[in-house]
């Protein structure tokens, strides 16, 4: 498969254990953010969001987690297991009114999980 | 639904060379993007369109061209290639209600097309 991200930070954690990704983003006008998964050779993958009007959210085995504060985003991944491995998005869309939203991506987590 | 389409999943241009990145979704969306991602960035995007006929320019889209004449297919081409064009090419739709993104309408991505230029 492609090679994604050969600079990007890496998270190994031990099968069964927790993980958690971060993501800061710098727009205190961002009102949605997104977890993207990436598998290798494939495209992303859309896993869980949430509204800034929120600071947390759960969906099968993951939970995202947004402090407005400090402008910090977290997923958390439940018992993690070998499929998780991937490499992890988070997406923020700073409302634009008449110009439309804006979408960015960050660079990415790669979470390599071991047997 | 096959999902979203991309062809072909590789390819090696020499510079100058020219090609067509093809791009199809049978989801009905009528937003579809382009994306390309360089090693330990995030996507990049090139161009976007809201519908048939209708395109647009977005974060950088120096060195490329797109057509949307149907809904389902949205072609990225490439007319001179350069070195810095080497990279995953991603395609992406999703179903937004008028006015922008939709919150509750994520983007759904190809598999991707990777290029080189030599």
């Amino acid at each position: 498969g492609e090679s994604v991200g050969l600079h990007l930070p890496t998270l190994s954690v031990q099968e069964g254990d927790n993980s958690i990704i971060n993501c800061a983003y710098s727009n205190s006008a961002s009102d949605y953010f997104i977890w993207y998964k990436q598998e290798s050779g494939k495209g992303p993958q859309f896993i869980i969001d949430i509204r800034s009007n929120m600071d947390k959210r759960q969906g099968q085995r993951v939970t995202v987690l947004l402090n407005k504060t400090v402008k910090h985003l977290s997923l958390q991944i439940a018992a993690t297991q070998p499929g998780d491995s991937a490499v992890y998005f988070c997406a923020e869309i700073v409302p634009g009114g008449a110009a439309g939203n804006k979408l960015t991506f960050g660079g990415g987590t790669r979470v390599l999980v071991k047997p | 639904n096959a999902g979203v389409t991309q062809t072909p999943k590789f390819r090696i241009l020499k510079i100058g060379q020219s090609m067509t990145l093809q791009c199809a979704q049978d989801m009905n969306h009528n937003y579809m993007y382009w994306y390309r991602q360089d090693p330990g960035m995030g996507l990049k995007l090139i161009y976007y369109s809201v519908g048939a006929g209708i395109t647009d320019k977005g974060e950088v889209p120096n060195g490329y061209n797109v057509s949307r004449s149907t809904t389902e297919d949205f072609p990225l081409r490439l007319e001179l290639a350069a070195p810095s064009q080497t990279s995953v090419y991603f395609c992406a739709s999703n179903l937004q209600p008028p006015g922008g993104i939709s919150y509750n309408s994520p983007l759904h991505f190809g598999n991707g097309t990777r290029l080189t230029v030599t």
